[in-house]
């Protein structure tokens, strides 16, 4: 069955760059039908999506945050990507990695990392 | 950015009532050349990821129960449980994909009275 599990750093320092990874399995990231997307959640908040990537190469990052936001594709792994740059503590959260499929909306996702951005 | 707002922000309801839980976008998520909304709700647990309920504002995900159920069209959107049960305490969020930024409501706390 389709699963994805988010794995990085749980602390991160302010102005460093936030680096998570999601290990696909279940599917290829190459299967033309899904794009991947990574979701933020702060504490006791509501949901924000970061950004999306084809294994093309389409990408599409949220203007909220796109000057700061890479994500990327490792088709060999089977593993997506996000790098957060200059990070404060408002980027505090637990960062969800999604498949979307082609209704649309979010259907597998990962039961989340939880970083910290704290001196 | 389409902005999506839920109402109300919590609701309480007995057991094997009806939850009902509204969602309005600042504009249309009325796809042109299919006729279908761009929205979909999620059910989130304490601990855990959201899970897809219903997508094309009104397809049941695969394996949901019948008693959630969406409807509305355009700019308003409705999340219906029939027959509320004590596993459906939960906070609902509404999502509309019509558009990036892709953008959530605020969620809706669904608690037992």
């Amino acid at each position: 069955q389709v699963q994805l599990q988010e794995s990085g750093p749980g602390l991160v320092k302010p102005s460093e760059t936030l680096s998570l990874t999601c290990t696909v399995s279940g599917v290829s990231v190459t299967n033309p039908s899904y794009y991947w997307s990574w979701v933020r959640q702060p504490p006791g908040k509501g949901l924000e999506w970061i950004a999306f990537i084809h294994y093309s190469g389409n990408t599409n990052q949220n203007p909220s945050l796109e000057s700061r936001v890479t994500i990327s594709v490792d088709t060999s792994r089977n593993q997506i990507s996000l790098r957060l740059s200059s990070v404060t503590a408002a980027d505090t959260g637990v960062y969800y990695c999604a498949r979307n499929p082609p209704p649309g909306g979010f259907d597998y996702w990962g039961q989340g990392s939880l970083v910290t951005v704290s001196s | 950015d389409i902005v999506m707002t839920q109402s109300p922000d919590s609701l309480a309801v007995s057991l094997g009532e009806r939850a009902t839980i509204n969602c309005k976008s600042s504009q249309s998520v009325l796809h042109n050349s299919n006729k279908k909304n761009y929205l979909a709700w999620y059910q989130q647990k304490p601990g855990q990821p959201p899970k897809l309920l219903i997508y094309w504002a009104s397809f049941r995900e695969s394996g949901v129960p019948d008693r959630f159920s969406g409807s509305g069209s355009g700019t308003d959107f409705t999340l219906t449980i029939s027959r509320l049960q004590a596993a459906d305490v939960a906070v609902y969020y509404c999502q509309q994909y019509i558009d990036t930024p892709w953008t959530f409501g605020q969620g809706t706390r669904v608690e037992i009275k």
